[in-house]
């Protein structure tokens, strides 16, 4: 099985700052990755798949670059809307695997 | 609109079982790859299985963790996709999501329900 190594597991960052967030595959995913973001008491989000490409809807300052078993989320200028937990999921194969989580706050 | 609404969840003793119901709306169901996907109280997200579409004959995989325990299976006339639980754990304690997959996206997710396993 696929393990997905997601850091850091937390961060609390200012209004305006650019947030990334890591996670390294055990293996070769082949861009088989997307990034999700949770609210409380809420359904994961999808906002990034194929590793690269941004779910409709998404605000633009949200981009996702990688390749190989290493990638990246990045938020360009934090907004309070942005906090959360974020998750990766890597799909390359079965049984598909979540990355542990960032939880972003604001400082 | 594309919705997604589970049902079936509650509290159940180590052992039982339990049948959660996922009704499907907005969409071709047939076409689509349904997925089930369960996140324990403060922890990510656990991939469950996945029950192809009418192209691909509607075959499963499931994770190894839950293989042989959980089976899930659709209703493709009524839209609704299932998930059988059995020989419960309390670590099988989560909210329970299912999903929608194509493609490389797990684009639309239901609200959840909640199974508690405990006596």
């Amino acid at each position: 099985d696929i393990q997905m190594t997601q850091s850091p597991s937390s961060m609390s960052v200012s209004l305006g700052d650019r947030v990334t967030i890591t996670c390294r595959a055990s293996q070769d995913i082949g861009k088989f990755l997307s990034w999700f973001q949770q609210k409380p008491e809420r359904s994961p989000k999808l906002m990034i798949f194929g590793a690269t490409n941004l779910e409709a809807g998404v605000p633009s300052r949200f981009s996702g670059s990688g390749s190989g078993s290493d990638y990246s989320l990045t938020i360009n200028s934090l907004e309070s809307e942005d906090t959360g937990i974020y998750f990766c999921l890597q799909h390359k194969e079965y049984p598909f695997s979540f990355g542990s989580g960032t939880k972003v706050e604001i400082k | 609109e594309v919705n997604l609404l589970e049902s079936g969840g509650g509290l159940v003793q180590p052992g039982g079982s339990l049948r959660l119901s996922c009704a499907a709306s907005g969409f071709t169901f047939t076409d689509f790859y349904m997925t089930w996907i369960r996140q324990p109280p403060g922890k990510a997200p656990e991939w469950l299985g996945v029950i192809r579409n009418k192209g691909n004959a509607y075959t499963t995989e499931y994770n190894p963790s839950v293989e042989g325990r959980f089976t899930i299976s659709r209703d493709n006339t009524q839209n609704i996709l299932y998930l059988q639980l059995n020989t419960l754990r309390p670590e099988d304690t989560a909210i329970y999501y299912c999903v929608r997959y194509q493609f490389g996206r797990l684009d639309a997710w239901g609200q959840g329900t909640s199974v508690t396993v405990s006596s």
